[in-house]
């Protein structure tokens, strides 16, 4: 059984609709992430939280807001979605005690249209 | 400022050697990361080294860090079709969160 998973995995949808990603953990981590992939651009983070009550912006977290309803349950939601929002979506998550490398879920692609 | 570059293609025969490098910026005591995304999935640690080793070994991976250079390699011996992927190169300083990720290279192996 996969350790992080996401979900949905796929998703279209229409600009100005609210969308939300979700991902869990089993893997008892304190920490996790949400980044975006676009081609050539690698990937760059979007928000961050290292535990239930400590969340914090990354380099692109315009146009974005997060929960962190658990330890294990991260969720990423675009209020308003548009078009430059198409991209690939990662969560992944990190140990701050056991050196911090992260490991990541499997994705969501997702299109606005 | 932070930055990871890599090329982003990479052509290999299927038995041949793979070489695929990397260079950062950071000069702190450093962590440097090998992850590979196969189509349609998410990224796999493959390896990742210190900034105070010079090689780390593990079956066909091998990587080596020039620290002078600031260059990183991931080299593949004996590549199989399996391998075809894209491949990040990633860096973090050591005793912070940041991951400093590369554009990805895109391993193409021809049978």
């Amino acid at each position: 059984d996969a350790d992080v998973t996401q979900t949905p995995r796929n998703r279209i949808t229409k600009t100005g609709k609210r969308i939300m990603l979700e991902c869990s953990q089993t893997k008892g981590h304190d920490r996790m992430y949400w980044y975006r992939q676009d081609p050539g651009l690698g990937l760059r983070l979007i928000y961050y939280s290292f535990d239930v009550k400590d969340i914090n912006k990354g380099e692109i977290s315009d146009g974005y807001s997060v929960s962190r309803q658990a330890q294990a349950k991260f969720s990423l939601s675009l209020e308003s979605a548009i078009p430059n929002q198409t991209a690939l979506y990662f969560c992944a998550t990190s140990a701050s005690l056991r050196g911090d490398t992260q490991y990541f879920g499997p994705g969501t692609r997702l299109t606005v249209l | 400022g932070e930055d990871v570059e890599q090329s982003l293609f990479l052509s290999v025969r299927e038995g041949d050697s793979s070489v695929i490098n990397c260079t950062y910026t950071d000069s702190s005591s450093t962590y440097l990361y090998w992850y590979k995304q196969e189509p349609g999935a998410g990224l796999q640690l493959l390896t990742y080294i210190f900034s105070n080793m010079d090689m780390k070994q593990d079956q066909r991976l091998t990587v080596l860090l020039n620290k002078k250079d600031k260059h990183l390699s991931l080299r593949i011996a004996d590549t199989q079709t399996g391998d075809s992927a894209i491949y990040f190169c990633a860096e973090r300083t050591s005793g912070t969160y940041k991951y400093i990720f590369g554009t990805g290279t895109r391993l193409k192996v021809l049978a």
